[in-house]
């Protein structure tokens, strides 16, 4: 079975800190996706990062960093230098089995508060 | 490129009273359509989705219903809504490639009085 766990329900930090989200996964497939959604206070979920389970590179995007650990299922987000609009639910997914319309496997989401 | 449309935004309603979602997709076509809610400060809970024009699977029994009457569009129903049905409900669309993510719309806020 499929399952994505966010253990960090809530963090908050000071701006400029730097802060990593969890995200630990479960499935059977032996390929499969990683995704990473933002929900600001104003609700629509924003596509962030795909990552394949073939490639565990590190991948870095301006303040952003992942870090997908296929030994330990972990696929971690970091915000370097945080700021105020990072605010917002953080939410991984995994992909469904292949075939499966069902699709994506979320997790419960991380609530980040950055105070200014 | 592709644009997903829900309306309304917000919307309050008494128990009891019928219920209409909609959520439109452009710039694509024959893409997966999904109905997500989410209750106050909890995660994605998946309601139903659809692969097809007529096509729709349901994830939770409950008073809700969806329906796909043309190839972009999708919407969400209840005959008599119940207090447990406030909250805040997405739609959202993928290629169905299970590689691809799904995009969302900006939701609507649904309050039961």
């Amino acid at each position: 079975a499929q399952k994505v766990t966010q253990a960090q329900t809530e963090i908050s930090v000071v701006e400029k800190e730097d802060v990593t989200l969890d995200c630990v996964y479960e499935t059977r497939d032996t390929t499969y996706y990683l995704f990473w959604y933002k929900q600001p206070p104003s609700g629509e979920l924003v596509f962030l990062i795909r990552r394949n389970s073939f490639d565990e590179q590190n991948e870095i995007s301006g303040r952003y960093s992942w870090n997908f650990q296929k030994s330990t299922s972990s696929f971690n987000f970091t915000i370097t230098a945080s700021q105020v609009v990072d605010s917002a639910v953080y939410f991984c997914a995994l992909s469904g089995p292949k075939g499966s319309a069902r699709q994506l496997t979320f997790g419960s989401g991380t609530q980040l508060t950055v105070l200014p | 490129s592709q644009t997903i449309h829900q309306w309304p935004a917000t919307l309050v309603q008494p128990v009891g009273s019928p219920l209409s979602l909609e959520c439109t997709v452009e710039g694509t076509s024959n893409p997966n359509l999904y109905w997500y809610r989410q209750a106050a400060g909890r995660g994605l809970q998946l309601l139903f989705y659809s692969v097809g024009i007529g096509q729709i699977s349901s994830e939770v029994p409950q008073n809700l219903s969806a329906s796909r009457p043309q190839d972009r569009q999708f919407i969400l129903s209840s005959k008599k809504l119940l207090l447990s049905d406030s909250g805040f409900y997405l739609c959202a669309w993928s290629t169905g490639a299970f590689n691809q993510p799904q995009h969302f719309g900006d939701g609507t806020r649904l309050s039961i009085l």
